[in-house]
């Protein structure tokens, strides 16, 4: 079955930028997502990108695309205290529109 | 004006018992999910409903039966409660051919 694995933790300071990363199994994944889960809260749809993108860039965040390696990564610049949380890459296939995740990469940025 | 809402926020009970979780999404979507997530933040899909049918059912136990009485809304109800339940649910919503998935809060169960 697809699987989709991230790192446990990453540690920046405020204003430094951060790379969160995931890679997948599936080569007919048609969209990746990255979600962001605050404490306590729910998942909060962050971006995704279309699996013939490259890149995508919205604001603070930029999306990079390695279909050949099923290599993704989050891009936060100029992180804030805010951004602490954690980030949860998920795929779709082209079937049933279901999402399967990845572990969750939890984000510390320290003042 | 909540997309996913979620119902109870909290949930403690004794193992053996029957509860029941409920969600409504006030988006027009046509498809809606329940997902698990563990202790250690693994999320899992459950089930997938489309239109009030039943589209999929990811090996969960018969003890967890959703039910879905219109598109907007989707409960999932679960016999027998055990240790192994604790967890926490999360509700989401898609359009089936839509790209985005509007997660609800999350109801965390706890089963002593």
């Amino acid at each position: 079955g697809e699987d989709v694995e991230q790192s446990l933790f990453l540690s920046v300071r405020e204003g430094d930028s951060s790379v969160i990363n995931c890679t997948y199994t599936d080569s007919s994944s048609t969209y990746l997502y990255w979600y962001k889960q605050e404490p306590g809260a729910g998942l909060q749809l962050l971006t995704y990108i279309f699996s013939n993108m490259d890149m995508k860039q919205d604001q603070r965040l930029t999306v990079l695309l390695n279909k050949k390696d099923k290599h993704l990564s989050l891009r936060i610049a100029d992180t804030q205290t805010g951004d602490s949380a954690i980030y949860f890459c998920a795929e779709r296939g082209p079937g049933e529109p279901v999402l399967t995740f990845g572990g969750g990469t939890r984000l510390m940025v320290k003042p | 004006d909540t997309a996913v809402s979620q119902t109870p926020k909290y949930l403690v009970t004794q193992m053996g018992n029957d509860k029941s979780i409920k969600c409504e999404q006030n988006l027009g979507h046509d498809t809606m999910y329940w997902y698990k997530q563990d202790s250690k933040k693994f999320l899992k899909i459950m089930f997938s409903y489309n239109n009030k049918e039943l589209i999929i059912n990811e090996t969960v136990p018969n003890r967890f039966s959703p039910k879905s009485p219109d598109k907007a809304h989707l409960n999932l109800h679960i016999n027998s409660l055990e240790l192994g339940d604790s967890a926490v649910y999360f509700c989401a919503s898609s359009q089936r051919i839509g790209i985005e998935q509007f997660f609800g809060p999350g109801t965390r169960l706890t089963v002593l």
